[in-house]
Order: structure tokens, then sequence, then C-alpha cells
């Protein structure tokens, strides 16, 4: 059970550069997150899709995009990535509910 | 707006000592509760959760957690730490009705066992 997977692991980008991360999971839940972790901030949800076709903003969405591409994948896009973006990135899957949510190993990104 | 407070970034203990960590949250409605468990360089494990029924709820690796609605609390414990514990640990609060079932985490508990 592959669980969810994101891509890549690692990334160095320059100021002003753009890039998408990619995550896909294959355990068809409905709804899908982008969270980042920063060291004393806990995690910080960035955007969310409920179900397939509906994405929201989260609590630190400015400077990022997202897309549901179908039910499996959501997608997060930094258009014109600042150093303040150096973080790293989980994608997380759920069945909603009480179910908690499956993380990926995340994306260690670095923007210099 | 639900809220999580995780008292103390840093808990050291003693191999073999009681592992307490302790979380509080605020939420509106009756909430979801978790414990996840992140070693280094991984995701997120769930540890345990708490939706309904028992208060106290056991979880992975010998850990539990009461749930405690007059304290607001949700705190973590494990009788007896062992080295492989030692990682960072995160209490997370959702609403039991809402758009999308978001998590809301607090800011984390990194645990170092001595040996």
């Amino acid at each position: 059970n592959a669980g969810v997977t994101q891509t890549p692991k690692f990334q160095v980008l320059k100021t002003g550069q753009s890039m998408t991360l990619q995550c896909a999971q294959d355990m068809n839940h409905n709804s899908m997150y982008w969270y980042r972790q920063d060291p004393g901030m806990g995690l910080r949800l960035i955007y969310y899709s409920a179900s397939e076709g509906t994405t929201d903003k989260g609590e630190v969405p400015n400077g990022y995009n997202v897309s549901r591409l179908n039910k499996r994948e959501f997608s997060l896009r930094l258009e014109s990535a600042a150093p303040s973006q150096t973080s790293v990135y989980f994608c997380a899957s759920s069945e909603g509910g009480g179910f908690g949510y499956t993380f990926g190993s995340g994306t260690r990104l670095t923007v210099v | 707006a639900q809220s999580v407070t995780q008292l103390g970034s840093h808990v050291s203990v003693s191999e073999g000592a009681l592992v307490l960590l302790r979380c509080n949250y605020s939420s509106s409605v009756p909430p979801y509760l978790f414990w996840y468990v992140q070693y280094p360089n991984q995701g997120l494990q769930l540890l345990l959760k708490y939706t309904t029924g028992a208060t106290l709820v056991k979880g992975i690796n010998g850990f539990e957690a009461e749930f405690k609605k007059s304290e607001t609390s949700f705190h973590l414990t494990k009788p007896s730490a062992h080295m492989s514990d030692a990682a960072e640990y995160f209490c997370a609060v959702s609403g039991r009705v809402g758009y999308g079932n978001k998590l809301v985490f607090g800011a984390g508990t990194i645990l170092r066992v001595k040996s």
C-alpha cells in the first residue's frame, strides 16, 4: 500500500522561480490537504480540497495555488518562490469524520 | 475557531520513566482529538484518537490519552519510556461537522529520552 506519495522529496529553488509539488493517494479518500511545517509552529494548513472539484484556502494560502486534478491527485504550486516559503510541505488525505489523516513523507523545500 | 496548546516545546525523561505530554484544546463543539508522532525526516503517524465513547483511549507503542471535557485536555501518557520514543509529538483537533474535516495542530513537543 503506497498511501500518500509526494514528489519531489527535496528541492532547492532560487527566489522568483516556480515549481509544483505533486501529491497522490491511493486510498480513495475524498479530502486532501497541504500543510507546511516550520520549527516551533506545528503544521499550518495552506489549502485543502474537501472533495474532487473543490478547493479552499486554509490558514496560510498567500503565495500558493492548488489544483485537484482528480480524486487521487492534489498539487501545490508556488508561482514565484520567496525565502519565506522555505519549509517542509506535507500532503495528507482523509476519509473525513473522525478518521484522521494519512500523511505523505514530505517535501523539503529551500528557497535561496 | 479551534485551537490547540501543547505545554512544553521540549520534554526530557529518563528511559523507564513516565512520559506525560500535555495538550489543551479550545473548541466550540465537541471535538475529535488526535495525537500524531513524527520521527526525524519522516511524515506524521497517527498514535491514537478520540471520537466518541470511552474517554481513555489506547494507541500504538503503549501510549494512551484521556479526554477530559471539564478540563478541555487530552494529555498523552506512557508508563515507561523507551529510547525509541524519542520523536516530536503533535496534538490536533477537528470539529465533528464542517467542511473538509480540517485538523488544527499544536506547535509540537519534542520528547528526548535519556539513557
